[in-house]
């Protein structure tokens, strides 16, 4: 275990539902992040929180919105995807000092198929 | 823009043999560099982080090396074992906006067969 915990951990879903996925950090870290995870491509990195400000938005479709309520969750809301969305959804956080020993932890994922 | 390539794409081994994997960036202004590992149904596990300063770093039968300026990384695996099985995936890290941005390769997928 990471301290880094996400639900559900499977879910499809139809083009036209929203749901929502969830991540936890029990690490009492200041930055999460949103990463995709494509079949036989690399990690994409999507959003970043530090200190519950986003930071960063690498582009990604408005269908995809995220949430940062506090330092210790992170949530990501979905809304009419499409089937190329299906991938797995990973959370991860930091410290958030950018130092050069700072690391990130992951969660287990979650495996989204939009049908 | 910063590219990561990692070869092999997939690896098949009989236990017992060294092994290595490659990693390639095109940028080489780094911060710092690391290889994770990633079991099926499961998240990333950080195996190893070499600072952009360093030439390499062990941990176990894992050794890392790292030369920054000709943008190549290497993961040595001695005596591989079944339960090495997995996916290896490197990453380099660029300092950006304040946080330790990573940007992975597409991995290498080991299976060690007994």
């Amino acid at each position: 275990e990471t301290g880094v915990t996400q639900t559900p951990r499977h879910l499809v879903m139809g083009m036209t539902n929203k749901k929502s996925l969830k991540c936890e950090q029990h690490l009492g870290h200041n930055a999460m992040y949103w990463y995709k995870q494509s079949a036989k491509k690399p990690l994409e990195l999507m959003f970043v929180y530090n200190f519950k400000e986003q930071t960063e938005n690498n582009s990604v479709p408005s269908r995809f919105s995220p949430e940062c309520p506090n330092s210790s969750h992170l949530f990501l809301h979905l809304h009419t995807l499409q089937p190329e969305d299906s991938a797995l959804y990973l959370c991860a956080s930091s410290q958030g000092a950018a130092g050069p020993q700072e690391t990130q932890y992951f969660g287990p994922g979650t495996r989204l198929l939009v049908l | 823009k910063q590219e990561v390539t990692q070869i092999p794409a997939a690896l098949s081994v009989p236990e017992g043999e060294n092994l290595v994997l490659n990693c390639s960036f095109t940028d080489s202004a780094i911060y710092n560099l690391q290889w994770f590992r990633q079991d099926p149904g499961k998240g990333l596990t950080s195996l190893l982080l070499i600072q952009s300063s360093q030439r390499e770093q062990t941990s176990g039968r894992l050794n890392a090396s790292l030369d920054k300026s000709s943008g190549r990384s290497t993961l040595y695996i001695a005596a591989s074992q079944p339960g090495d099985s997995a996916t290896y995936l490197c990453a380099v890290v660029m300092f950006s906006g304040g946080y330790n941005k990573l940007i992975f390769g597409a991995g290498t997928r080991l299976a060690v067969h007994p």
